[in-house]
């Protein structure tokens, strides 16, 4: 079946320092969603990606589409402690329908 | 976005028992899924539950472990049968509109622990 990996796992930025975190499905992609989860919390939308290389900002957020439409990246400029979570990529297949597959996550921590 | 709440938020359960929990939306929702998350892991898709139908299940999940109901477009339960330790993780009920694309909106989750 269809599967959302994500890199890195982990990853801890002291505060300003921009973070990256990248995308990659085993089966092409319709869209592609990302989400993020404060710790205790529950996933929140973020963003939907449709098009092959698209690219959408969000303040200082950049999601970006690859253009085989099979990986995505989510790059934060210059983070805050409000960053802090775990940011999942979240793909839906082409076969229609809408289920999404969830990536694996990273988890990402800002100190001061 | 829709207001999901479900319930309980917690619970801690006997082994070999099973437990009901329940998600109700502020309006009606042509979607509605169930997830299971690992503390610190991705979440995993149990379930659609489809509106006067069985609910459609992924590999790895079946209906005797997971029974799912869904009576109407605003209210959906998911039970966790005869439980083991292994059951032990957080619960979490979305929905979405229908059509490619519409985000999910999750409820809180139900965070269960057996003993």
């Amino acid at each position: 079946g269809q599967q959302v990996m994500q890199i890195p796992q982990y990853q801890h930025v002291q505060e300003g320092e921009d973070f990256t975190t990248y995308c990659n499905s085993s089966t092409t992609l319709s869209n592609i969603q990302w989400y993020k989860q404060r710790p205790g919390g529950h996933p929140v939308f973020l963003i939907q990606l449709v098009k092959s290389g698209e690219v959408k900002k969000q303040k200082r957020l950049t999601f970006q589409f690859g253009e085989a439409k099979k990986n995505s990246s989510l790059h934060i400029t210059a983070t805050q402690t409000t960053d802090v979570g775990t940011y999942f990529c979240a793909g839906r297949g082409t076969g229609g329908g809408n289920k999404l597959t969830f990536g694996t996550g990273t988890q990402l921590k800002v100190e001061l | 976005s829709a207001v999901i709440s479900q319930k309980p938020s917690r619970d801690i359960c006997q082994r070999g028992t099973s437990l009901t929990i329940q998600c109700q939306v502020d309006s009606q929702v042509t979607m509605m899924f169930w997830y299971r998350q690992q503390p610190g892991q991705s979440l995993t898709l149990i379930a659609t539950a489809n509106q006067g139908s069985e609910a459609t299940y992924e590999s790895g999940f079946v209906i005797d472990k997971f029974p799912i109901s869904r009576p109407n477009l605003t209210f959906s339960t998911l039970t966790v049968s005869n439980m083991s330790p292994e059951d032990s993780s957080i619960y979490l009920c979305s929905v979405a509109e229908q059509g490619a694309g519409q985000p999910q909106h999750f409820g809180d989750g139900t965070r269960l622990s057996i003993l």
